[in-house]
C-alpha cells in the first residue's frame, strides 16, 4: 500500500524568508512519481512541481525546489522567498508505477506573514 | 479558459435526492479522474476514465455513485440517495501521457447535504 504523511499541520513563514514542507512516502514500489500541489481557500488544486523516483537531480520550478532523499524517503518542499500569496494548504502526493490516482497526504498550511 | 472546469460548484441538497455533476476536461487530455476531498483531508481517489472506459474505481464509491464519460470528452458524477455523509469537495483532474501525466484540476464542487 501506498502511504504519504506529511507531519506539519500548520507553518507560520515571514514573507521573503524561504520554508521547508515535509513530506515523507511509503511504498515498496521501485517506480514511482511526487508531487506538490497547493490549494488556496478557492478550493482548486494547483500543480507545483514534480519529482520521478529515477530523476537524478532535485526538480526545481522557479521559487519551489524538491529537496529528494530517496534512501529517506522524503520529498520536501522547499519555496524560497516566500509571497503572502503562497498562504494556502500545500498536499504532497504519490504516484506508483503504471498505476494512475494519486495518493494524497493530510496537508500542511502555509501563512505567510509580514 | 483551457482549464478543467466543473459544474455547478457548489450543490445544496436535502438527503435521499440525487445530484450530478459535470467535468469537463483540458481538450488534448484523454484521462479523467474524480477525487472526494473532506474537510481537513487530502483527496481520495474515486475512478478513473482513459478516453470513454472507466478503468479503475476506488472502493469508496459505492453502489450509490455512477460516473460516466460516454465520448472521452465530459464526465458526468452521480450520486443517487445522498446521505450526509456525502457532504465533501468532488474534484475532477485530467491529464495526458504528453505532459508526463501531470494531473491537473478543476475548481472542484462543493456538495452539501442537509
Amino acid at each position: 500500500a501506498q502511504k504519504i504523511t506529511q507531519t506539519q499541520p500548520g507553518m507560520f513563514v515571514q514573507e521573503k524568508e524561504a520554508v521547508t514542507l515535509d513530506c515523507t512516502y511509503d511504498t515498496s514500489d521501485p517506480s514511482y512519481g511526487l508531487f506538490w500541489y497547493k490549494q488556496p481557500s478557492s478550493g482548486e488544486m494547483i500543480f507545483l512541481i514534480y519529482q520521478g523516483s529515477y530523476d537524478q537531480q532535485n526538480a526545481t520550478e522557479g521559487r519551489y525546489s524538491l529537496n529528494f532523499q530517496k534512501a529517506r524517503k522524503s520529498a520536501n518542499l522547499v519555496i524560497s522567498a516566500s509571497q503572502l500569496g503562497d498562504s494556502a494548504m500545500y498536499f504532497c502526493a504519490m504516484r506508483t508505477g503504471g498505476g494512475n490516482k494519486l495518493t494524497f497526504g493530510t496537508g500542511t498550511q502555509l501563512k505567510v506573514e509580514l | 479558459d483551457t482549464g478543467v472546469s466543473q459544474d455547478p460548484r457548489h450543490k445544496i441538497t436535502k438527503r435521499g435526492q440525487n445530484v450530478t455533476f459535470r467535468c469537463d476536461p483540458i481538450s488534448e487530455h484523454n484521462r479523467l479522474y474524480w477525487y472526494r476531498q473532506t474537510l481537513g483531508q487530502g483527496p481520495e481517489f474515486l475512478t478513473y476514465f482513459q478516453n470513454e472506459a472507466q478503468l479503475e474505481k476506488s472502493r469508496l464509491l459505492s453502489d450509490r455513485f455512477s460516473a460516466e464519460r460516454p465520448k472521452g470528452s465530459f464526465s458526468t458524477l452521480e450520486i443517487q440517495r445522498t446521505e450526509q455523509g456525502d457532504s465533501a469537495m468532488y474534484l475532477c483532474a485530467s491529464s495526458s501521457l504528453m505532459f508526463n501525466n501531470e494531473q491537473f484540476f478543476g475548481p472542484g464542487t462543493r456538495l452539501t447535504v442537509l
